[in-house]
């Protein structure tokens, strides 16, 4: 599986959009853009996913560059419980890769 | 409601003294998984399985073993745990292992050995 570089952490103003990005750019044709979250020690959630096309759900917005060599996640109005720590994933198999992440604080 | 139910949630447990983690999912999903998180090292897979009775190693397998006899349950055996297997395990559950589908979380179990 393809290798994923994310920034260690990250601030974002309450009620701002969090915009994650996400390095992968020996990315292969078959596999998916996985991004998850883990709020302190609960398990990871998982949040959204793509392929090629950007995509939307009731938690993100996932936006994949047209050579899908990298990614943002877009957190369109954080609030306090978004703080967490994002793992971009790229898989085309079994197992999650779940690297460092990158650590979200969301500030009042 | 859909979900992955571990138990316990918290366990403290003395080296040697063989020990299981269930694990429960609700959703009629075929993969299920295992896995630790450690401090600096991350989520290591211990083990999966992509249906009843078909189980296989992950990245971390040493001093684990697993069963699958019906499709909901996938408990995670230590038949003699030791100190460093203290760590905070995962439970996952998907509809299938691969492409469009997400994964579902437990709530983690705390494993301490001593």
């Amino acid at each position: 599986d393809a290798k994923t570089t994310q920034p260690p952490s990250m601030d974002c103003a309450e009620g701002r959009a969090a915009n994650l990005p996400c390095n992968h750019s020996t990315i292969s044709g078959n596999e998916y853009v996985y991004w998850y979250r883990q709020i302190h020690s609960q398990g990871p959630q998982y949040i959204i996913h793509g392929l090629k096309n950007n995509e939307t759900n009731e938690m993100a917005s996932l936006i994949i560059t047209e050579d899908r060599k990298s990614s943002t996640l877009i957190l369109p109005h954080a609030t306090l419980r978004d703080t967490a720590v994002y793992y971009c994933i790229v898989n085309s198999g079994y197992a999650l890769n779940f690297g460092k992440g990158t650590s979200l604080l969301v500030t009042p | 409601e859909a979900q992955v139910t571990q138990n316990p949630r918290y366990l403290i447990t003395v080296t040697g003294k063989k020990l299981t983690v269930t694990c429960s999912q609700n959703m009629n999903h075929e993969y299920m998984s295992w896995y630790r998180q450690d401090p600096g090292l991350g989520l290591r897979q211990i083990y999966y399985s992509m249906n009843v009775e078909v189980t296989d190693k992950g990245d971390v397998p040493e001093g684990y073993k697993v069963s699958r006899k019906e499709k909901r349950n996938f408990p995670l055996i230590l038949e003699s745990p030791s100190p460093n297997q203290t760590s905070l395990y995962f439970c996952a559950s998907s509809l299938a292992g691969t492409g469009f589908f997400g994964y579902t979380f437990g709530s983690g179990t705390r494993l301490t050995v001593v």
